[in-house]
């Protein structure tokens, strides 16, 4: 089955403690985003990836760091989590470009207290 | 100015209804237009895909993109109670990859 996988699905941790949210997609795309999607401010994209070792800013990177080492995986790492970080992520890949996003994982809920 | 602008509803309509989805956007480089389905809890799935001008349709979904007047519209015939979720469009420029700009979503209930 065609999937993006995101883990862990609900994550809550204290602010200053580094985390990582992985990504893996198991279509072959070369193609991988980041967003956050929060209320009122709809989906705002962080980082994206059109491929390996290739990765550019979004329209919200600041505080988030990404790695692309392989084709599969996008994993999003908060250094140093903030509270204003809390928010509902979503990973996303695609075959074609422009940003033809066709698949979602399911989100992660993370909240920073 | 924002960028993408949609009304977040919420929009209600009976079973059968046809409903109608719409985004403005200022920047006139958009080329590609999307619309994506997002259940409660869940990821966004796209839906339908557009470049430049012109109507698609896909069963009981049909968008529209009018690029003079910057205004794309999701039509949905015969609506069902499973079509309720917050639809959201999103749009990029062309050439390579480009940052989807999404707007934040019209949520649509639809009453058997």
């Amino acid at each position: 089955e065609a999937q993006v996988t995101q883990n862990p699905r609900y994550l809550i941790t204290v602010t200053g403690k580094k985390l990582t949210v992985t990504c893996s997609q198991n279509m072959n795309h070369e193609y991988m985003s980041w967003y956050r999607q929060d209320p009122g401010l709809g989906l705002r994209q962080i980082y994206y990836s059109m491929n390996v070792e290739v990765t550019d800013k979004g329209d919200v990177p600041e505080g988030y760091k990404v790695s692309r080492k392989e084709k599969r995986n996008f994993p999003l790492i908060l250094e140093s989590p903030s509270p204003n970080q809390t928010s509902l992520y979503f990973c996303a890949s695609s075959l074609a470009p422009p940003g033809t996003e066709a698949f979602f994982g399911q989100g992660t809920r993370l909240t920073v207290v | 100015q924002k960028e993408v602008e949609q009304d977040p509803g919420p929009l209600s309509v009976p079973e059968g209804a046809i409903v109608s989805l719409n985004c403005t956007y200022s920047n006139s480089a958009f080329q590609y237009f999307m619309w994506y389905r997002q259940y409660s809890r869940k990821g966004p799935e796209l839906l339908m895909y557009t470049y430049s001008s012109g109507n698609k349709e896909d069963g009981r979904f049909i968008a529209q993109v009018d690029k003079s007047s910057k205004y794309i519209s999701l039509f949905i015939r015969d609506s069902q109670p499973s079509d309720s979720a917050t639809y959201l469009c999103a749009m990029s420029e062309n050439s390579g990859y480009s940052t989807l700009t999404f707007g934040k979503g019209t949520m649509l209930l639809v009453s058997p």
